[in-house]
């Protein structure tokens, strides 16, 4: 069935350090890729996404990556700080025509280290 | 304000008791999913409906049932709880408007004794 793998499961960096988490996906026709933010007792929240159209995407300190041939998206996130910590959620679907559920990664906690 | 409601926040209950938790969202988005999360772990759709009158089981296998009679409001059911169903749900919505993004609502934190 379709799957999104996501690793690492858990990343410790130092404060000012670059992130990096990375999720690989099945279904080939999946056309967006959103990245969620969760911080403790919080509701998950977008963060940043991309769509199959797009190899890149940039927001200030974070960026995204879609290698498609790859089947393969990663979440940079540069000058980490302490609010950064948190678990990250990848998720693949597929849009407009298709299913709109999510397939979610299994989550990243991040740790910032001050 | 636009945003999806969850209801109760939190509820601890005896076992065997029949619950319902309660979605609304004000967004006037047509379809909704239903997860189950324990802290900070994965995110397991158990039920979603893209419209009124739809509804269909997820990913996870759950014993919670669900309705959609209305557009803006999502219940879930549990006939009977059981210390298995100790967890936290995550109601989230989406529609046409900002492409495919899901928002999410604050969560019912179950407890089943």
């Amino acid at each position: 069935g379709e799957n999104v793998e996501q690793h690492p499961s858990t990343l410790s960096v130092q404060e000012g350090d670059s992130a990096v988490i990375k999720c690989t996906y099945s279904d080939s026709a999946s056309n967006y890729f959103p990245w969620y933010k969760q911080e403790l007792g919080k509701r998950p929240q977008l963060i940043i996404d991309i769509r199959s159209n797009v190899g890149e995407k940039k927001d200030q300190r974070i960026a995204v990556t879609l290698n498609k041939t790859a089947k393969h998206f990663s979440l940079h996130i540069t000058e980490t700080q302490p609010e950064d910590s948190a678990v990250y959620f990848c998720a693949a679907s597929k849009n407009p025509s298709g299913t709109y559920k999510y397939i979610f990664g299994t989550g990243t906690r991040l740790k910032v280290l001050a | 304000e636009a945003d999806i409601y969850q209801t109760p926040r939190y509820l601890v209950i005896g076992t065997g008791k029949k619950i319902t938790l309660e979605c609304s969202q004000t967004m006037g988005h047509d379809k909704m999913y239903w997860y189950q999360q324990d802290p900070g772990m994965e995110l397991h759709l158990i039920h979603y409906s893209y419209g009124v009158n739809s509804t269909e089981k997820g990913d996870l296998s759950s014993e919670s049932t669900v309705s959609r009679i209305r557009t803006e409001h999502f219940p879930l059911t549990l006939e009977s709880a059981r210390p298995s169903h100790t967890s936290q749900y995550l109601c989230a919505s989406n529609g046409q408007v900002s492409y495919n993004e899901q928002f999410f609502g604050p969560g019912t934190r179950l407890t089943v004794l």
